[in-house]
């Protein structure tokens, strides 16, 4: 069972807006801004979309924006595309004895 | 960016050893914290272990504390894990990934390791 808790899948129309959610707790999420938010596609090594919560790194679309409230981050893709459906996965450092932890994922389907 | 290459995945008994390396091409990995990243088949990602840029610190999941080492030799731009006593559920694809102030930038294609009788 992952630290971080994602849906397990969310979808959406081309278009569309949609937003995942990655839960902690204030041994993780809560308790610094060292989140980041990773697609990967089918048979594809993971791609970084997201840092520190909110920055995108240079060359990554601005469809896609985070943010956090209290124990929660968020990764909202805004404009949907059909390249856009992929897995989606939240990381952050822990204070725990495993210092870095994944979310479980999250299958996006764009409909 | 840094193009990053595993090896050493192979099929393994229950209880063997093998050793994975991440070789690095494009730029040095000397000023990077460096991560090893898995993936079992059908599975979400899981964080393994890091190394510090000049080896100093190493970190690993509680899961294969004691029986992975992960290490690096700068002057070869490599960074390797030695996995030993290895279980069936360390089944994975294993990716290297750059370890850059708190996220993982650049990722290999990753080596798959197959632990099975």
């Amino acid at each position: 069972q992952s630290a971080l808790t994602q849906p397990a899948s969310v979808s959406g129309s081309p278009g569309q807006s949609i937003t995942i959610s990655c839960t902690g707790t204030s041994s993780d999420v809560g308790g610094h801004n060292h989140v980041s938010w990773y697609q990967q596609h089918p048979g594809k090594a993971p791609k970084i979309l997201i840092y520190d919560v909110s920055y995108r790194p240079s060359g990554v679309s601005n469809r896609f924006s985070g943010s956090k409230s209290g124990n929660t981050a968020s990764l909202t893709i805004s404009g949907l595309q059909a390249e856009d459906e992929a897995d989606y996965y939240c990381y952050s450092y822990t204070t725990r004895s495993t210092p870095w932890v994944f979310g479980g994922g999250t299958e996006l389907t764009v409909l | 960016e840094v193009q990053l290459v595993e090896s050493g995945g192979d099929l393994v008994q229950p209880g063997g050893s093998l050793r994975l390396s991440c070789a690095a091409s494009g730029s040095t990995l000397r000023k990077y914290w460096m991560s090893w990243v898995r993936q079992a088949p059908g599975k979400g990602l899981e964080w393994v272990a890091n190394i510090k840029h000049d080896g100093s610190e190493k970190s690993y999941v509680d899961s294969v504390k004691g029986r992975f080492i992960i290490s690096r030799d700068n002057a070869k731009d490599s960074v390797f894990l030695d996995m030993n006593s290895l279980r069936v559920e360390d089944t994975a694809l294993y990716y290297c990934a750059t370890h850059n102030d708190w996220r993982l930038d650049d990722w290999g294609q990753g080596t798959l390791v197959t632990v099975s009788s």
